[in-house]
């Protein structure tokens, strides 16, 4: 697609319950990365991926939460037993390769989650 | 441990003049800097970026500027326009692979 798509772009959520975010990247984009931003706060690396592999989960916040990603494209960050700690604009990014830096990442729109 | 800091939070400036935007960081393994725009309920969008082999870079009305020595950064806007405002974040990176941000500064563009 022409951008990096995130869906749902809202969820509201009981606390205790699963919740799975997808992300689509850019066409051909092998990079993908997953942030949240919580509020009145920067952006908070979770994760990234090269292909389909994940080499650095150190941010991922707890063991609640995972992610994968499958035919090098799309990706699904889950989160079980959510915890109103949770709350947070959950962002997707991707990048023609990891080594491209200084072009910067395209962000989505991001999903805002809500634990009630 | 805020790695990178973005001091004010919010900045007030009057269109057609420079808007100043300063960011300090702690880590001398960061040898990528960026900046990037994000506009309420939209992503961050790339603005511009600079090396740690460099010290200052362009892109029309945007300036980058980086003290290795002082571990500061500053992005220039000039001339302001109201629709540069937004809230920008600045980005640092020792690996390809992650980013770490500060807290953003609110920049109001006043006519």
């Amino acid at each position: 697609g022409a951008g990096v798509s995130q869906s749902p772009s809202n969820k509201v959520t009981e606390k205790g319950k699963d919740v799975e975010l997808r992300c689509d990247p850019i066409s051909g984009h092998t990079a993908l990365y997953w942030y949240r931003q919580s509020l009145g706060q920067g952006l908070e690396f979770l994760i990234y991926f090269q292909g389909n592999s994940a080499p650095d989960k150190s941010g991922l916040p707890s063991d609640r939460f995972s992610a994968e990603r499958t035919g090098g494209s799309v990706s699904t960050l889950t989160i079980q037993r959510t915890q109103q700690e949770d709350s947070a604009v959950y962002l997707c990014a991707s990048s023609l390769t990891l080594d491209r830096v200084g072009e910067g990442y395209t962000f989505g729109s991001g999903t805002r989650l809500t634990v009630v | 441990d805020q790695q990178v800091k973005q001091n004010s939070p919010s900045l007030s400036v009057q269109e057609g003049r420079i808007s100043i935007l300063n960011c300090d960081y702690t880590n001398s393994m960061f040898d990528y800097f960026l900046w990037y725009k994000k506009y309420p309920a939209e992503g961050p969008t790339f603005l511009i970026s600079i090396s740690s082999i460099k010290d200052k870079n362009e892109d029309g009305r945007f300036t980058v500027f980086l003290n290795k020595s002082a571990k500061h950064l500053s992005l220039h806007i000039v001339p302001s326009q109201p629709g540069d405002s937004a809230v920008y974040f600045c980005a640092a990176t020792g690996t390809a692979s992650k980013l770490t941000f500060g807290t953003g500064t609110r920049l109001q563009v006043t006519l």
